[in-house]
């Protein structure tokens, strides 16, 4: 299986902060991961696909880099609603796998 | 809009066959893979398995002995039994569906909201 690495695991940050997570495939995905956040007791929410495309109705200071086997989620200004746990995926082998995932807490 | 909801028995005993149904409204499940994931607080969220509206499915290697998934389009609604329980086996199962029409190497952009399993005596 692909294993998908996160860092950091997690960290604090304040608002109006530019943030980036990595994710590090132990081979390579191509473009094929995406990016999720989540939240206490929701499910996760689908943020970037494709390594880099927005997903539609996602605030547009979130942006993702990356191919084949490093990946960075970046959110340019760092919002209340954005402290919540996030989680990269590769969609290339099979079985799909996840991070472990970054929790962004407040400062 | 289209939302997904899955149903199960909340406990299951050790052993026994764990049953989830997830009910796809506002939409078709035609042309569209759905996925099972699981999440733990010990091993995070695990893929379990995906299916097509017509029945093809991908399991995941580790689980593909206990594991079977269907579709049922007159329904709506997708399936999925886990044999033989374990402890392990205790978490929040989500249905998922994978972005974009008639493929299955997406990402997953409609999760239900997850239904938690215990299984335990």
């Amino acid at each position: 299986a692909i294993r998908m690495t996160q860092s950091p695991s997690s960290f604090s940050a304040s608002t109006g902060d530019r943030i980036n997570i990595t994710c590090r495939a132990s081979q390579g995905v191509s473009s094929y991961v995406a990016w999720y956040q989540q939240k206490p007791g929701k499910a996760p929410r689908l943020l970037i696909h494709a390594a880099s495309t927005l997903q539609s109705g996602v605030p547009s200071r979130f942006s993702g880099s990356g191919s084949g086997t490093g990946f960075t989620l970046t959110i340019s200004c760092l919002q209340s609603d954005d402290f919540a746990i996030y989680y990269c995926q590769q969609y290339y082998g099979n079985p799909r796998t996840f991070g472990q995932g970054t929790q962004v807490e407040l400062k | 809009q289209v939302q997904v909801q899955e149903s199960g028995p909340g406990l299951v005993e050790p052993s026994a066959t764990l049953s989830l149904k997830c009910n796809v409204s506002g939409g078709s499940i035609r042309g569209y893979y759905f996925n099972w994931i699981r999440q733990t607080p010990g091993k995070g969220l695990e893929w379990i398995g995906s299916i097509f509206y017509s029945g093809t499915t991908v399991y995941n290697p580790s689980l593909d002995s206990r594991m079977s998934m269907s579709a049922d389009m007159s329904k709506n609604q997708l399936s999925l039994d886990l044999t033989s329980v374990t402890a392990a086996d205790t978490a929040v199962y989500y249905c998922v569906r994978v972005l974009g029409s008639s493929s299955w190497s997406g990402a997953f952009d409609l999760w239900g909201q997850g239904t938690m399993v215990t299984v335990s005596s």
